[in-house]
């Protein structure tokens, strides 16, 4: 089967590193997404991630494993507005091209 | 350059009736998905259309269906509506269909039905 797994809610303190976890088990992989979606908003672009390894844009990082099915999301400098869902997906070509999404990551950041 | 536009942002119905939801993609991009955003279901794919034609489609009933444009404009239709239907209704657009395409989001069509 094709499963996303994160954790369902976390919570951090402003100007803290906070680490997103995603692991996945699908019949192939070809990339990973991750996107942010605040409360009533669309989802928003962070990172695409094809290779193994930690790519880096501003306070935010990704990396990928993909021998260990597993991504994580890296939050540095925490602001009050990174409050919001952050979503996994998936992307395998051989499952008709679509994305597999996982359930998102309610994160909040208290002053 | 405009975002992805979807029209309109919050409507209620009743059970039974049926409802289409708009969206215009980015100038430019060729393909649009829908998905169906609920509390407890995540974000589940409806269905891609590139070029007026459906690529994918996800495993919803017959009576969610839809439709692309010439100019690549789409539109998705609910028929006989149910209460669980309610949800948050998104539209996504790509340059083209396919492997590795960052998809970007409207600002959704939020349905009650009650």
């Amino acid at each position: 089967g094709q499963n996303i797994d994160q954790p369902t809610e976390m919570t951090a303190t402003e100007g803290a590193i906070v680490q997103i976890n995603c692991t996945y088990q699908t019949s192939g992989f070809n990339g990973l997404f991750w996107y942010q979606q605040h409360a009533g908003e669309a989802p928003t672009f962070l990172s695409y991630n094809v290779l193994d390894g930690l790519e880096e844009k501003g306070r935010f990082s990704s990396f990928l494993s993909r021998s260990k099915g597993y991504s994580y999301l890296l939050l540095k400098e925490l602001q009050m507005k990174d409050s919001a869902s952050y979503l996994c997906a998936v992307y395998n070509a051989g499952n008709n091209r679509k994305l597999i999404w996982g359930l998102g990551t309610s994160l909040a950041v208290n002053p | 350059k405009a975002g992805v536009t979807q029209t309109p942002r919050y409507l209620i119905k009743t059970r039974g009736q049926q409802v289409t939801l708009s969206c215009s993609p980015i100038s430019g991009h060729r393909s649009v998905s829908w998905y169906q955003q609920t509390p407890g279901q995540g974000l589940q794919f409806l269905f891609e259309y590139f070029s007026e034609t459906q690529r994918n489609k996800g495993n919803f009933p017959g009576r969610f269906s839809g439709r692309q444009f010439s100019n690549s404009r789409s539109e998705m239709n609910v028929s006989t509506l149910e209460l669980g239907d309610s949800a948050l209704y998104l539209c996504a657009s790509s340059p083209s269909s396919g492997a590795g395409n960052t998809i970007y989001f409207g600002e959704g069509s939020w349905l009650t039905v009650v």
